[in-house]
């Protein structure tokens, strides 16, 4: 298996543009997350998925922020209009089981200007 | 608000000693516990994974369990430069998603 795959590994874009983050979660995994990292607030859970269904989005910062998965197969997180405090690496990760061990990606570096 | 508590460091340990990480967490009804592994830049990866109180071995890997206490802790024996990254704990609550801790930043000194 591939893995959970990530893309794209890097973006630089000006503040106010439209940003979106894809993932495909490892096949057959039901469960997807997306989770943002800095410096100063760690690992933050934004938001999961049970069978491409939201569960749990209240991690989500604010308005600007919207994550979709329209099959079992791929998932996109949007920023729109972006901002320099959106800056941070962004991972993915599936599960078989929300129990289970999460498998992550390996990262979006998202630099807003 | 769930809250995981880790130590960030730097711990520095000398090479083929014990290194000992600990972690505390806020919510009883936690029943996942996991142990990830980051190297700088990269993705975290699953050390180890525990679910009952205890002891839970998995090579040099030693995860332990006290749920009254709330606590849980890794260690790594016979460390091994490999070994330096920052180690991130994380705590599963019934349905909810992983609490992570902001992890302790491991130095394996040769």
């Amino acid at each position: 298996d591939a893995g959970v795959i990530q893309s794209p590994r890097h973006e630089v874009t000006e503040m106010g543009q439209e940003v979106t983050l894809r993932c495909k979660p490892i096949s057959g995994h039901d469960y997807l997350f997306w989770y943002r990292q800095t410096m100063m607030r760690g690992l933050e859970l934004l938001i999961y998925f049970n069978n491409n269904v939201p569960i749990d989005d209240s991690g989500m910062p604010e308005d600007r922020f919207s994550a979709k998965m329209p099959n079992a197969s791929f998932s996109t997180l949007k920023i729109q209009p972006s901002e320099p405090r959106d800056s941070a690496v962004y991972f993915c990760a599936s599960s078989f089981l929300v129990r289970n061990e999460q498998f992550f990606g390996p990262g979006t570096r998202l630099t807003v200007l | 608000q769930k809250e995981v508590e880790q130590n960030s460091g730097p711990l520095s340990v000398p090479e083929g000693a014990i290194a000992s990480l600990n972690c505390t967490y806020s919510d009883r009804g936690s029943q996942s516990f996991f142990w990830y592994r980051q190297y700088s830049g990269k993705s975290p990866e699953l050390i180890m994974s525990i679910y009952s109180n205890g002891d839970k071995e998995d090579g040099r890997f030693t995860a332990q369990l006290n749920k009254a206490s709330q606590y849980v802790s890794l260690l790594i024996r016979d460390s091994q430069p490999s070994d330096s990254a920052t180690y991130l704990c994380a705590v599963l609550e019934r349905a909810d998603g992983l609490t992570f801790g902001k992890g302790t930043h491991l130095i394996i000194q040769p």
